[in-house]
């Protein structure tokens, strides 16, 4: 059975501390590991997607990595408008389902 | 905006109404998803339509019922609900599921439902 773990469950920051979130994945062939970020009353909004071990990516101040058992989402010098929760899915490649396994997501708030 | 539109935002509604939640998509895509979402919970798929026919029945009560008339609408009828069911109700899209597709997800605003 495919499973997410995301940790930490909540951060709190200062403005300007960096730090990074993790997401520990079990699947029997990774298809894609998605990235998103949910802020409150919202749905949840495509952020990054990893395919394989050693990628990475980065979008203004995140930068996600990929192993073959994780994955973090990095977050350098976080503002304010960073405070969202950020969730990991994966997608697995086989079982002749693509339907991606969310993690429970871990809660940011950056103070100013 | 993000191309998938939910209606109505809010709902409150006792244990022996009848509602439905919309979903539409502007996007052009050919799957379409119902996912719950609880506090400290993971987001709980419940049913997809992939071009129009569901794909997917995630063990859902048969007190939440869909219907996806096309590719660009989907509902979720509901009736008899029990407080647990008290959730945000998301509807997500995508381009469409097949061997070759990393299946990138799109979501509306969700319908925030309180069962009393």
């Amino acid at each position: 059975e495919d499973q997410v773990t995301q940790s930490p469950e909540a951060l709190r920051l200062q403005e300007g501390e960096s730090s990074s979130l993790n997401c520990s994945y079990t699947v029997s062939g990774l298809r894609g590991l998605f990235w998103y970020r949910q802020d409150p009353g919202k749905g949840p909004e495509f952020l990054f997607t990893l395919y394989s071990a050693g990628e990475e990516k980065e979008k203004e101040r995140l930068k996600a990595t990929l192993t073959k058992k994780e994955s973090f989402l990095h977050i350098t010098a976080p503002k304010p408008e960073d405070s969202a929760t950020y969730l990991c899915a994966v997608q697995p490649i086989s079982g002749g389902s693509y339907i991606p396994t969310f993690g429970r997501g871990t809660s940011l708030i950056v103070h100013p | 905006e993000t191309g998938v539109t939910q209606t109505p935002r809010h709902l409150v509604m006792g244990m022996t109404n009848k509602k439905s939640l919309k979903c539409e998509q502007h996007l052009g895509h050919n799957a379409m998803y119902w996912y719950k979402q609880s506090a400290k919970k993971p987001l709980e798929l419940m049913f997809v339509y992939n071009f129009k026919e569901q794909t997917e029945n995630n063990s859902v009560p048969s007190r939440f019922s869909p219907e996806c008339p096309n590719s660009s609408h989907l509902f979720l009828h509901l009736h008899t609900l029990q407080p647990e069911d008290s959730a945000l109700y998301l509807c997500a899209s995508s381009p469409g599921q097949g061997a070759a597709t990393n299946e990138k997800l799109f979501f509306g605003s969700g319908t925030q439902l309180s069962v009393l």
